[in-house]
């Protein structure tokens, strides 16, 4: 059962313009959403992330939105550069405090693709 | 800035082999995880450790082990390999003042396992 679902495999815009990434998530316990970058031949590169405490974090070009009510977040990335080609991966976590760690669940990723 | 080493980066294995992939965390990092990526699919938890225990467990298939030594490097031992355990595996470090608990994961470029 996927916990994180990312339904777009892949995304085309044009540079200049929105990319809109979007996540659903159906464990209520998730509490850290996460989005991840991943280059090919790279590992993931942490990109973003939003407690579920709050409903909007932005750093630069990168805005996450949450909605807990609906279970969905999505990512915008304004405006979109070509080097922003990738594929984004959604990430969870239960975090929990008292000492050891939680791995993440990861959604099967969206390829963004920035057309010039 | 030192990132995740793993090695090797490449391997490939016959069917019924054993294979061992090594992970150097950054250092002062107190956690290790370890991810597999098949083709096509979303990174998938292995196993963490924090401070050389073991922390938490996902899908990790009986055949593999995994231990964190008193250097906080990690080694991931899989035993009668199967061509299903071909795929990409990551190893991520993180400590409790970059997020331990939240998500914030800092990643390797993966080891790639063949299995034939």
């Amino acid at each position: 059962d996927q916990q994180v679902k990312q339904n777009s495999p892949s995304l085309s815009v044009q540079e200049g313009r929105i990319s809109i990434l979007n996540c659903d998530y159906t464990n209520s316990m998730f509490d850290y959403f996460l989005w991840y970058k991943k280059y090919p031949a790279e590992g993931p590169t942490f990109l973003i992330s939003i407690s579920s405490i709050k409903d909007k974090n932005e750093d630069g070009r990168f805005t996450v939105f949450l909605n807990k009510s609906a279970k969905h977040l999505s990512l915008h990335i304004v405006p979109s550069q070509p080097g922003d080609s990738a594929v984004y991966f959604c990430a969870a976590i239960h975090s929990y405090s008292g000492g050891g760690a939680d791995g993440l669940t990861f959604g099967k990723g969206t390829h963004l693709i920035i057309q010039p | 800035a030192a990132g995740v080493i793993q090695s090797p980066r490449h391997l490939i294995k016959e069917k019924r082999e054993t294979a061992t992939l090594k992970c150097y965390p950054i250092p002062r990092h107190d956690t290790v995880y370890w991810y597999q990526q098949g083709p096509g699919q979303d990174p998938q938890f292995l196993i963490s450790f924090y401070e050389k225990m073991q922390s938490d467990k996902g899908s990790i298939p009986d055949r593999f082990s995994a231990q964190q030594f008193s250097d906080y490097h990690s080694e991931l031992n899989m035993s009668s390999l199967e061509l299903g355990d071909s795929a990409l595996y990551f190893c991520a470090s993180s400590s409790v003042l970059t997020g331990r608990g939240t998500g914030e994961l800092f990643f390797g470029e993966g080891s790639r396992l063949t299995v034939l």
